[in-house]
């Protein structure tokens, strides 16, 4: 089955520490997103990237980082400069753009600072 | 500024029983309009997409319906069941500019027996 695919589930991360999520897709999309999903709140963009080695920031990409090395996956590094990283982080890919019709989710990472 | 407004914020209704829910959005140049049901704890799931030439568009009990020229939008749910309890997101995307969409906040609905 084709999809997208975040990892993990829940992510706990200790004060000063980065932490990683990870987003795979085998839709053959070439573009991917990121983005941050607060209680009472639309969501918001992290980063995104329309091909290979190439990312943009979004909306809040203070905090964050990302890499794009390969067409399939995605991560996102939540750094320690990000003081309020506690959110629900959801990964999108698309053919080409936000115009399409093939926008399709991952199920999400809930990341908790403790 | 562009923005997607939803409301209500949330909404409770008993099982059976049918309800709708309302986006306005001042996005421009606009490009397409988009419902997606999220439950909790899960990623967005698209439920339909309407471009500036559509003003309703079904997909089983849900009908979206979109008012170009008042920039409202509305999905409704008929004969609900305890599954459609979720949040409700309208999605506007921009025309011309990969990558853009606006998030409205969400209705959280509740059905209950």
């Amino acid at each position: 089955d084709g999809g997208i695919t975040q990892s993990p589930k829940y992510l706990f991360r200790k004060e000063g520490q980065n932490v990683t999520l990870s987003c795979e897709q085998n839709l053959n999309h070439d573009a991917m997103y990121w983005y941050r999903q607060d209680p009472g709140q639309g969501l918001r963009l992290i980063y995104y990237s329309q091909i290979v080695n190439d990312f943009q920031k979004g909306d809040i990409a203070e905090g964050y980082s990302v890499s794009r090395e390969k067409k399939e996956s995605f991560p996102l590094t939540v750094t320690s400069a990000q003081k309020n990283p506690t959110a629900f982080y959801l990964c999108a890919s698309s053919i080409e753009g936000a115009t399409d019709y093939g926008y399709t989710f991952g199920s999400g990472t809930r990341l908790t600072v403790v | 500024k562009n923005q997607v407004e939803q409301s209500p914020q949330s909404l409770i209704i008993l099982e059976g029983k049918n309800c709708t829910l309302q986006c306005n959005y001042t996005v421009s140049p606009f490009s397409n309009l988009r419902w997606y049901k999220q439950d909790t704890g899960r990623g967005p799931v698209s439920l339909t997409i309407m471009t500036f030439s559509e003003n309703t568009k079904s997909n089983g009990r849900y009908t979206a319906t979109l008012d170009a020229d008042t920039k409202q939008s509305s999905l409704h749910i008929t004969a609900s069941q305890l599954s459609d309890s979720a949040s409700y997101i309208c999605v506007v995307s921009f025309s011309g500019n990969t990558g853009k969409l606006i998030f409205g906040q969400g209705t959280t609905l509740q059905v209950k027996p």
